[in-house]
């Protein structure tokens, strides 16, 4: 059971807007920063969003981040083929000593 | 730009402790802008924070983890460790090391490394 709750699964054709959640607490979300990481198939994750709205460069502007209250949302745009991933939110927790919190993760098909 | 390649066993015996090593390159682990961190994901599951540590030796460790867990630097090889003790099935996981400036910011990644635990 992940601190952080995604919904496991998304889908969305070529070209459309898809949205993934990413709820959180007082305590994770609510009082610090989200990020965001793009897993494709087999290999390491990618840093995608930080600061809860920011690209690194070199990430595409159709991704773009949101944060209200204790909940977070990764948009993507323009849905392309290569989008098709899992993609997790993280954020620090300050409760249990403080610890770095993911959610488990959502698996992005591209239909 | 900074690269990180993990190493060490892929199969460790339970009970035993699992070491993992990972070499840093383009820039040097006494930086005072990085921590050095691990990630781990057991097959098909989720991301798991495990821990980091600065150049200086401060660490931070999950708390689920942190009784058997130790994350340490040797600044002279650009190298940082981990050393995961009383290891079980449930410990089998591709581990990552990756630096992090801030809580929850990780950047890059190493290509990660299976270790399974079994006998």
């Amino acid at each position: 059971q992940s601190v952080l709750t995604q919904p496991p699964s998304a889908s969305g054709t070529p070209g459309q807007r898809v949205t993934i959640s990413c709820s959180g607490s007082s305590s994770n979300i609510g009082s610090n920063y989200v990020y965001w990481y793009q897993q494709l198939p087999g290999t390491a994750p990618k840093l995608l969003i930080y600061r809860n709205n920011q690209r690194p460069s070199g990430v595409p502007d159709r991704f773009s981040g949101s944060k209200s209250g204790t909940s977070a949302s990764l948009a993507i745009s323009g849905l392309r083929s290569e989008d098709e991933a899992d993609y997790y939110c993280a954020a620090w927790d300050d409760s249990l000593s403080g610890c770095v919190v993911f959610g488990g993760g959502t698996k992005l098909t591209v239909l | 730009q900074l690269q990180l390649q993990e190493s060490g066993p892929g199969l460790v015996k339970p009970s035993e402790t699992l070491s993992l090593t990972c070499t840093v390159s383009g820039g040097s682990i006494s930086s005072s802008s990085y921590y050095w961190g691990w990630i781990r994901q057991p097959p098909g599951k989720g991301l798991e924070w495990i821990g980091s540590i600065y150049y200086s030796g401060s660490t931070y460790y999950n708390p689920s983890l942190k009784s058997r867990v130790t994350i340490s630097v040797d600044t002279s090889k650009n190298q940082f460790s981990l050393k995961l003790s009383s290891v079980t099935a449930a410990d089998t996981a591709v581990y990552y090391c990756t630096v992090t400036t801030t809580p929850g910011w990780f950047d890059p990644w190493g290509q990660g490394t299976l270790v399974t635990v079994s006998s």
